[in-house]
């Protein structure tokens, strides 16, 4: 079946670092590909989506590629700040599937000063 | 555009009482709704999906005797925990796809609701 991993975390930078989050997933066809983020106790806000190979979604500094080749879908940021604290979840969509959203298991990220 | 609310944000109760959560659309109506739950540091698990004027679907493992579905308008969904117990405590999270986007794929998160049973 369908399946989205994500890299294990805490991940923890300094404030001003770069930050690549990997997520590669699994699923036949074409999904859509999405990045939420949870700021803590409150619910998930989308980040940014692509909806085919080579689109590449970008929001707030964020960015990912849908690498069809590699099954990827990774979010990278050049300079983080101590805002972007968050859990981040990557999910994938298929048409076909009633809509129904598959997660990863979230990557918790914190940003020190 | 596109916002999704919850209430209440967050409930104790006592073990045996029913708990209803509502999730509003606030800017388009949503025929379909969508229920998690999410368990302290895990991802989110899908429990039901809810269709405006029809039955929610429940993906399996999930009681739908225990967890009452209601769709009753196109900006309206309810999640009724009946005779909840301790092990019901978690983070519901409801969200919403908007039929006017032409993907119609996106997904729009409430700001959940966090239930203790007590």
């Amino acid at each position: 079946g369908d399946s989205v991993t994500q890299m294990e975390g805490p991940v923890t930078l300094s404030e001003e670092a770069f930050l690549t989050i990997n997520c590669t997933y699994t699923a036949t066809g074409y999904p859509s590909l999405f990045w939420y983020v949870q700021y803590p106790g409150e619910g998930l806000q989308l980040l940014l989506k692509a909806t085919k190979a080579d689109d590449k979604g970008s929001n707030k500094g964020f960015e990912a590629t849908y690498r069809k080749e590699t099954t990827s879908f990774h979010l990278e940021k050049g300079s983080v700040q101590v805002s972007d604290s968050a859990v981040y979840f990557c999910a994938l969509v298929r048409g076909n599937q009633g809509g129904k959203l598959i997660f990863g298991q979230g990557t918790e990220l914190s940003v020190k000063p | 555009g596109a916002v999704v609310s919850q209430h209440p944000s967050w409930v104790i109760c006592k073990s045996g009482t029913s708990v209803k959560i509502e999730c509003r659309s606030l800017d388009f109506q949503a025929t379909t709704m969508f229920w998690y739950r999410q368990f302290p540091k895990q991802s989110l698990m899908l429990m039901a999906t809810s269709n405006e004027g029809s039955k929610a679907t429940y993906e399996q493992g999930v009681e739908k005797d225990k967890f009452l579905i209601n769709h009753a308008s196109l900006t309206l969904s309810t999640l009724t925990v009946t005779s909840a117990h301790p092990e019901d405590s978690s983070f519901y999270i409801c969200s919403a796809r908007n039929p006017e986007e032409a993907a119609q794929e996106t997904q729009y998160f409430g700001p959940g609701t966090r239930l203790l049973v007590l």
